[in-house]
C-alpha cells in the first residue's frame, strides 16, 4: 500500500543551526502539507503546497520556514536558524482531493 | 480561528462497553476526517465524511456527519483493548487545509 515516508526519523540540532526534513509524498497526491506537534499537544496546520507553490500557511509558518519540491518526488521543509521552541514532531502529509490526507510517520525534531 | 472542539478529552472505559467521542465547531466543513494516532506516529485516516448527515461504519466504529455539517460524532460498539488510541478530528474548509481537533485519549481496560 503507497505511503508517505520521512526522513530522517529524529533529528537532533544546535539552537541557530538549519535542519531540512524530507518527505516522500504519496505518487499520484497533488497536495502535500506539514504539520508539527509539540509533545501532549494538538497536531498544528503549518503549510499546504499545491502546483509548485503554497496554498495557505499559518502564523506559526514564519520567515524561518520554507517548502520546496525540488524534484518530482521529495518535498522538504526547511527551517533556518532552529530555536528551542521548534522542537516537535514534523509530520508530512499528502492528499489527492478533500477525502483525507495521509500521513507519514513523523521526524522528532530536537532543539539544544 | 477554526476550532473543533472534541469531547470528551479522556476515557477510560471497559472492554466490551460502548462509546461517543463528540467533535463540535462553530464552521461549516466541506468535509471531516477521523484519525487514529498512536504515540510517536503519525495520524492513520480512519473515514472521511462528506454529506451533511452522512453515516459511515468501519467494523464496531460509526462515523457521522452532522446535518449542518459543523459536527461529528465516533461511536464504537463493544470496545476492545485495541482501540485504545488518541482519536482526532480533522476539518476540511476552502481550500485544501485539515484543522484538527483537540483530541480524545482513549483507554480500553481489559
Amino acid at each position: 500500500e503507497p505511503e508517505v515516508t520521512q526522513t530522517p526519523s529524529h533529528q537532533v540540532t544546535q539552537m541557530g543551526q538549519e535542519v531540512i526534513l524530507r518527505c516522500v509524498p504519496i505518487s499520484n497526491h497533488l497536495y502535500f502539507y506539514w504539520y508539527r506537534q509539540i509533545l501532549g499537544q494538538k497536531v498544528e496546520f503549518l503549510v499546504s503546497f499545491y502546483n509548485n507553490e503554497i496554498s495557505e500557511k499559518s502564523e506559526i509558518f514564519d520567515d524561518q520556514f520554507s517548502v520546496e519540491r525540488p524534484d518530482g518526488s521529495n518535498f522538504t521543509l526547511k527551517i533556518r536558524s532552529t530555536k528551542l521552541e521548534d522542537s516537535a514532531m514534523y509530520f508530512c502529509a499528502s492528499s489527492r482531493d478533500r477525502e483525507g490526507a495521509f500521513f507519514g510517520q513523523g521526524t522528532r525534531l530536537t532543539v539544544v | 480561528t477554526q476550532l473543533l472542539e472534541q469531547s470528551p478529552q479522556f476515557l477510560s472505559i471497559q472492554e466490551g462497553e460502548n462509546l461517543t467521542v463528540y467533535c463540535n465547531s462553530s464552521s461549516v466543513f466541506s468535509s471531516l476526517q477521523w484519525y487514529r494516532q498512536e504515540p510517536g506516529e503519525g495520524p492513520v485516516l480512519l473515514v472521511t465524511v462528506v454529506t451533511g448527515g452522512e453515516v459511515k461504519k468501519l467494523k464496531r466504529l460509526t462515523f457521522q456527519f452532522g446535518d449542518a455539517r459543523k459536527d461529528s460524532s465516533l461511536h464504537i460498539t463493544a470496545a476492545q483493548p485495541g482501540d485504545t488510541g488518541l482519536y482526532l478530528c480533522a476539518g476540511v474548509r476552502g481550500t485544501y487545509k485539515y484543522i484538527f481537533g483537540t483530541g480524545t485519549r482513549l483507554k480500553v481496560l481489559a
